[in-house]
């Protein structure tokens, strides 16, 4: 079980540069998140899917989109990145929301320039 | 008020030193409650879920007060190992973080 992985690990973008992160889970879970992690902010949530074919909007997803076509697989893209996008992303999943607790890929550090 | 809050810290302490965290929270409706743990440039992890009843594992015990919305860990016997930042998640109807204590222990 690799659990929940994220690619690419590290990426450097110029301001209005596009790029997907990706991020695969290999439990069977039905949900799956999105956050950004900022120092002195904690980890905010950006969208979040309950099921393949779903997703919803988080606390800040402005400037953000996604896509769950796959149960195992959810997308977090960038159409047009800016500086403030900087950051370190996390990907989670869990079985279901609520009650249970979620997992977590390595993440993906972003730096917009 | 935050819905979650923590004291950032940093905590430090010597090693072998008992330590306790606090986390408030604001939404009476929370219905669970989890401490995660992160180390520096990592993904937060899992340390324990905290049920009403309190709950230990090893040197750790977790517990909750409903009435008045908190809950703790408690970190006997600390080791240098346990340097990390400890994170309150609350769960009213969907999981809000804290922002996290940092725990530095000292050889």
């Amino acid at each position: 079980n690799a659990g929940v992985t994220q690619t690419p690990k590290f990426r450097v973008l110029k301001t209005g540069q596009s790029m997907t992160l990706l991020c695969a889970q290999d439990m069977n879970h039905e949900y799956m998140y999105w956050y950004r992690q900022d120092p002195g902010m904690g980890l905010r949530l950006i969208h979040y899917s309950v099921g393949e074919g779903t997703t919803a909007k988080g606390e800040v997803p402005d400037g953000y989109n996604v896509s769950r076509l796959k149960k195992q697989n959810f997308l977090l893209g960038l159409e047009s990145a800016a500086p403030s996008q900087t950051s370190v992303y996390f990907c989670a999943s869990s079985m279901t929301g609520g009650l249970y607790e979620q997992y977590f890929g390595p993440g993906t550090r972003l730096t917009v320039t | 008020r935050k819905e979650v809050e923590q004291d950032p810290g940093p905590f430090n302490v010597p090693e072998g030193a008992t330590v306790a965290f606090n986390c408030t929270y604001s939404n009476s409706a929370s219905q669970s409650f989890f401490w995660y743990r992160q180390d520096c440039r990592k993904e937060p992890k899992l340390l324990m879920s905290v049920y009403s009843s309190g709950n230990e594992d090893g040197r750790f015990t977790a517990q909750l007060n409903r009435a008045s919305q908190y809950i703790s860990l408690l970190i006997r016997d600390s080791k240098l190992s346990d340097s990390a930042t400890y994170l309150c998640v609350v769960n009213p109807s969907g999981y809000i973080f804290g922002t996290g204590t940092r725990l530095k222990v000292l050889a």
